[in-house]
């Protein structure tokens, strides 16, 4: 089966630092996505791309976040400084035009 | 705004008993999906179940099934024969339009007694 797969599994950061985040989405997806789960709460939604672009996303994503996909493969999220309240599980996802989404096993964000 | 609503925040259920999850939404889209998702310990997210709003019929994987009652804005899980492995967190959730981004729920915590 497919999987999407995300790097590191878990990253601890100091505060103010610039971190990345990557994802492999299966290679046949054409929209891809980022959501984040703070500890205990609900799982929100970060960021849609398609197309080579943003197609979507929200009041969270602001001008600390930005997403790339460098290559053919890759999709990234950078945290340009990160805050402490930024700690939490971020899931990439990918899905094909009509079918459901498949996640990614997430990285654990921790920023000290 | 799309919202989804889990008005309960922990269940429990004995071992080979079944259990209902509750899920409503509130949207004024025609065509949207919705679906469940499992959450164990690791923190994967693993889809459970999913139930296009234009088919009537309730969608049903093995043990797991929907009750889904378009009208009322209503999508409840039903595990069957409840495993241990089954303990853990559930989101509904659910999509609507050309990006499809997800809106989850808050979340029921599932434990199951053996």
């Amino acid at each position: 089966e497919p999987e999407v797969t995300q790097t590191p599994s878990h990253q601890v950061t100091q505060m103010g630092q610039e971190v990345i985040l990557r994802c492999v989405p299966i290679s046949n997806h054409l929209y891809f996505y980022w959501y984040r789960q703070i500890l205990g709460q609900k799982v929100e939604f970060l960021v849609s791309f398609y197309n080579n672009e943003i197609s979507e996303k929200s009041e969270i994503f602001d001008d600390q976040f930005s997403v790339e996909r460098p290559d053919g493969s890759n999709f990234t999220l950078k945290i340009r400084s990160t805050k402490l309240e930024d700690s939490a599980m971020y899931f990439c996802a990918s899905r094909e035009s009509l079918r459901g989404y498949t996640f990614g096993s997430g990285t654990r964000l921790t920023v000290v | 705004a799309q919202t989804v609503t889990q008005s309960q925040p922990e269940m429990s259920v004995q071992e080979a008993e079944t259990v209902t999850l509750s899920c409503t939404y509130d949207t004024s889209e025609s065509d949207y999906y919705l679906f469940w998702y499992k959450q164990p310990p690791s923190r994967q997210m693993i889809l459970v179940i999913r139930q296009e709003a234009y088919k009537q019929q309730n969608a049903t994987e093995n043990r797991f099934s929907v009750n889904f009652q378009k009208a009322a804005k209503s999508f409840s899980l039903k595990i069957s024969d409840s495993q241990l492995g089954d303990a853990a967190m559930y989101f509904c959730a659910y999509y609507f339009g050309s990006a499809r981004q997800l809106t989850f729920g808050s979340g029921t915590q599932l434990t199951v007694l053996p």
